[in-house]
């Protein structure tokens, strides 16, 4: 399969505690992506990578989440500290850099969070 | 800033009827839209998109889409519902990064 990965698909933690997801793009994919999601809501995006430069982040990555992509290939995002209102839906998508607006994304499975 | 708007939360129809899905768009410049399909736990999965060109967009699984820029709209079509088509339906438009509306749930009844 040669689609997007998200890895854990599911993560329970407590208040408190830190996560980390990991994303595999699409191989020849420049772009990453990373959305949230809850319950009865459209996607909210989190910020996105062209190779390994992070470009762009979203008000909603407050300073309790951060993402890489050292190598320009897999991505993490992390988040510290986590509060009951950080679960929801993590997914990760990708698309190539060339006609970037254009082109349509390609969604992971995503990671569901849920904090106890 | 660009947005979609999805009017209505649910849609029901009964199978072999015609499926629209609503979405509106608000955008500066030449619109890029999407729409996106996404079953329960499980990741969104592109249908269609509207780049340029002819206003009627044809996608995935016998969906199309209509392009009206007098109306700002972008209504998602299915000429004959199928039961495998309930999910939620989601339309977008990429400014570099895909700005969503609140998704519209498709039921359709046997």
């Amino acid at each position: 399969d040669t689609g997007v990965s998200q890895d854990p698909r599911h993560k329970i933690t407590k208040r408190g505690q830190n996560v980390t997801f990991r994303c595999d793009p699409i191989s020849e994919h420049n772009r990453l992506y990373w959305y949230r999601q809850t319950l009865g809501q459209g996607p909210e995006f989190l910020t996105y990578f062209q190779n390994e430069a992070q470009l762009e982040k979203s008000r909603l990555l407050s300073d309790r989440f951060s993402a890489e992509r050292p190598k320009g290939s897999f991505s993490t995002l992390e988040i510290q500290r986590t509060e009951q209102g950080d679960s929801a839906m993590y997914l990760c998508a990708s698309s190539p850099l060339n006609q970037a607006l254009s082109y349509e994304q390609y969604f992971g499975p995503g990671t569901r969070l849920t904090v106890t | 800033a660009q947005s979609v708007a999805q009017p209505e939360d649910q849609v029901n129809v009964a199978e072999g009827n015609p499926l629209t899905v609503k979405c509106t768009y608000s955008v500066s410049g030449n619109p890029y839209l999407f729409w996106y399909v996404q079953y329960p736990n499980r990741g969104l999965q592109f249908l269609l998109k509207y780049i340029t060109g002819d206003n009627l967009v044809k996608g995935s699984y016998g969906f199309e889409a209509e392009f009206n820029k007098s109306q700002t709209s972008f209504h998602l079509k299915k000429p004959s519902a199928l039961v495998s088509d309930s999910a939620l339906y989601f339309c977008a438009v990429n400014d570099y990064k895909l700005s969503f509306g609140a998704g519209t749930t498709v039921t359709v009844r046997a």
